[in-house]
């Protein structure tokens, strides 16, 4: 049964700093793995789709990697902005089925 | 281009009550799933719907069924409400080829 794990659980930084986000799942066998950011009250809005064969994606400021060998996943925002402030999810696709398996989400405040 | 779109935004039901929450897929989009978010909580899954047919499902029980139209829109029902029923349901579309998720902003339910 794939597990998904987020670490830190909250993380509240200073503007500008470069900061580092950790998902980890217990089953090596995914289809995908996708990062999302939620605000308060809100829907989730995409960030950023790896597929399997891929090793990372990059978006702007965000760069994701993924290592299935070891079941980890890491989100990186550079220059953190205050307007970065959310909470970051992490949501697994496992091989063979439909669903997306979530962590809990790390709650990011940046400090202006 | 069109996002995904839910309806209602907010709503309150008793306990006992049945609700149908509806949602409009993102254009070109032809799998919708249903996710639901409890407090403080990562989105659970629920069910999947391909081709108007259902394609998986949680572990959600029977009362908590579903529908997907010919235009790719589909509906969440859910019959004898309740009180941990309470939560942010969250509808996402998404193109079989990538699984990609797109969300909606949600209904959020609360159940008295």
């Amino acid at each position: 049964k794939q597990e998904v794990t987020q670490i830190p659980a909250a993380l509240s930084v200073p503007e500008g700093e470069n900061l580092v986000l950790n998902c980890s799942f217990t089953d090596s066998a995914i289809y995908n793995l996708q990062w999302f950011r939620q605000d308060p009250g809100k829907g989730l809005t995409s960030l950023l789709l790896i597929q399997s064969s891929q090793r990372e994606q990059t978006s702007g400021r965000l760069n994701a990697s993924l290592d299935k060998s070891s079941g980890r996943s890491t989100l990186y925002i550079a220059a953190s902005q205050p307007g970065d402030s959310a909470t970051y999810l992490c949501a697994v696709g496992s091989a063979g089925t439909y669903k997306y398996i979530f962590g809990t989400g790390t709650r990011l405040k940046v400090l202006a | 281009e069109t996002g995904v779109t839910q309806s209602p935004t907010h709503l309150i039901k008793t306990r006992g009550q049945q609700v149908t929450l509806r949602c409009s897929s993102q254009s070109g989009h032809n799998t919708v799933s249903w996710y639901q978010q409890a407090l403080g909580q990562g989105p659970q899954f629920i069910f999947q719907y391909y081709r108007e047919e259902e394609n998986g499902r949680g572990n959600f029980p029977p009362r908590f069924s579903g529908l997907q139209f010919p235009n790719y829109s589909s509906e969440l029902n859910v019959n004898a409400l309740e009180l941990d029923d309470s939560a942010l349901y969250l509808c996402a579309s998404s193109v079989t080829n990538t699984g990609e998720l797109f969300f909606g902003e949600g209904s959020r339910l609360t159940v008295l």
